[in-house]
């Protein structure tokens, strides 16, 4: 069975901070792994993904994540955080040999003036 | 290139009725899921359809069903509304190429109320 855990319901982050959204993932074997975000009465938005190679992927909007596989997680960053990125952040896993993705309860991102 | 589209946006039913959402995904995007999104129990797949067959199947009754058009466009029906089928319905389409890193693309859901 496959998992994801985001810890944090809410981050709060003062504009031009850095930010960092957590997400840590059970699964058999080596993942797929991916964040997304949502706006209010919107669907989600991909950000980018993990398959393989480099263990930092860098994605849409200057968000970056790294995957570390001996502690696995998949943490979402940005260095300098924008008042828009306030939003719902979902993290999500897939096995190998899975077409159904996992996501997690999802992050509400608040990024202050 | 066209985002995935759903319609309606918004729909209000009363409990006891049957409801059809329909989903275009990107152009080229032959796999269509759909997923149930709920604040007390977030995102849950509901199914996933290609080639107009069900492929995967998440823990949904049976008042849950879809369908997929030769075209790849989908509905999605729930019979017997109940108040706890309240929730937005995603639909997620991707390309189906045999990789199975395929991403998936959401559409801006259907906000279902059931009274």
């Amino acid at each position: 069975a496959q998992s994801v855990a985001q810890p944090e319901d809410q981050v709060n982050v003062a504009e031009g901070n850095p930010l960092t959204v957590k997400c840590t993932y059970s699964v058999s074997g080596n993942p797929y792994l991916f964040w997304y975000v949502q706006y209010p009465n919107r669907g989600l938005q991909f950000l980018l993904k993990y398959i393989t190679g480099d263990n930092l992927v860098k994605g849409s909007y200057g968000f970056e994540a790294e995957f570390n596989k001996s502690q696995t997680s998949f943490h979402l960053k940005k260095p300098s955080a924008l008042v828009s990125d306030s939003a719902l952040y979902f993290c999500a896993v897939r096995a190998r040999g899975s077409y159904i993705p996992t996501f997690g309860r999802g992050t509400s991102l608040i990024v202050h003036p | 290139k066209a985002g995935v589209t759903q319609t309606p946006r918004y729909l209000i039913k009363t409990r006891g009725q049957q409801v059809t959402l329909s989903c275009s995904p990107i152009s080229g995007h032959r796999s269509v899921s759909w997923y149930q999104q709920t604040p007390g129990q977030g995102l849950q797949f509901l199914f996933e359809y290609f080639s107009e067959t069900q492929r995967n199947k998440g823990n949904f009754p049976g008042r849950f069903s879809g369908r997929q058009f030769s075209n790849s466009r989908s509905e999605m029906n729930v019979s017997t509304l109940e108040l706890g089928d309240s929730a937005l319905y995603l639909c997620a389409s991707r390309a189906w190429n045999g990789g199975l890193s395929d991403t998936q693309y959401f559409g801006p859901g259907t906000r279902l109320t059931v009274l």
